[in-house]
């Protein structure tokens, strides 16, 4: 099983400021089953990145994420108001098919 | 487009069973292996186990291998996840997912399971 290990736990940051958001695996990972996704309070998981790199549809493009192997990062380049809120990294492969989850990194206002 | 539509919120009581359906749209069903993930509140989002769907083989993660039964309809292009033996630790909100390195992931709206005596 890869354990993904998200850090830091929590992040404080204003508006207009960079963020970035750690997610390190126990064993190296193809970097096209690696995602990102950011989930405020009562809504699902949206897809923000995949493939490590490939921003999903309609995503800002202030939302980057880049690594490979076992050190992956998404960067926030400007933060808005709405983007306070918690990310998870995934990874699923194929061969099995296996997925997990980290633990989740919550991006607060300062 | 692709889309992955659940059941409805289920109530059930301690020692219950409950089944949730993922029913799928957009893209040839039995190409794809569809993921089960869960999230009870406050806390962070747990994969359960997959299926299969083109052989309806199973796996699930060690939490719940005694517990869950996965299977689907490939003529209505559906999933279900059977979870036996609730608890109140099972209250969440259960997620399909169509996991997929050459695409996009995608995920269903998800069904909220409440375990209350």
């Amino acid at each position: 099983e890869i354990v993904l290990t998200q850090s830091p736990g929590t992040l404080s940051l204003s508006p207009g400021e960079r963020a970035t958001l750690s997610c390190r695996a126990s064993q190296s990972v193809s970097s096209n089953s690696l995602a990102w996704y950011q989930q405020k309070p009562g809504q699902a998981p949206r897809l923000l990145i995949y493939g490590a790199s490939s921003r999903a549809t309609g995503i800002p493009d202030r939302f980057s994420g880049s690594g490979s192997e076992t050190d992956f990062t998404l960067t926030i380049s400007r933060l808005e108001p709405e983007d306070f809120a918690v990310y998870y990294c995934q990874q699923y492969g194929t061969s099995p098919p296996m997925c997990s989850f980290g633990q989740g990194t919550k991006l607060e206002i300062k | 487009q692709v889309q992955l539509v659940q059941s409805g919120p289920e109530v059930k009581k301690p020692g219950a069973s409950v089944k949730v359906s993922c029913k799928t749209s957009g893209y040839p069903f039995t190409n794809y292996f569809l993921h089960w993930v869960r999230q009870a509140p406050g806390q962070g989002l747990e994969w359960m186990g997959w299926i299969n769907s083109h052989s309806g083989g199973t796996e699930a993660a060690q939490t719940f291998q005694d517990r869950i039964t996965m299977t689907r309809d490939t003529s209505i292009s559906t999933a279900y996840m059977e979870l036996s033996r609730l608890t109140s630790d099972d209250t969440a909100v259960y997620y399909c997912a169509r996991l997929s390195t050459s695409s996009p992931p995608y995920w269903g709206q998800g069904t909220l399971v409440t375990v209350s005596s």
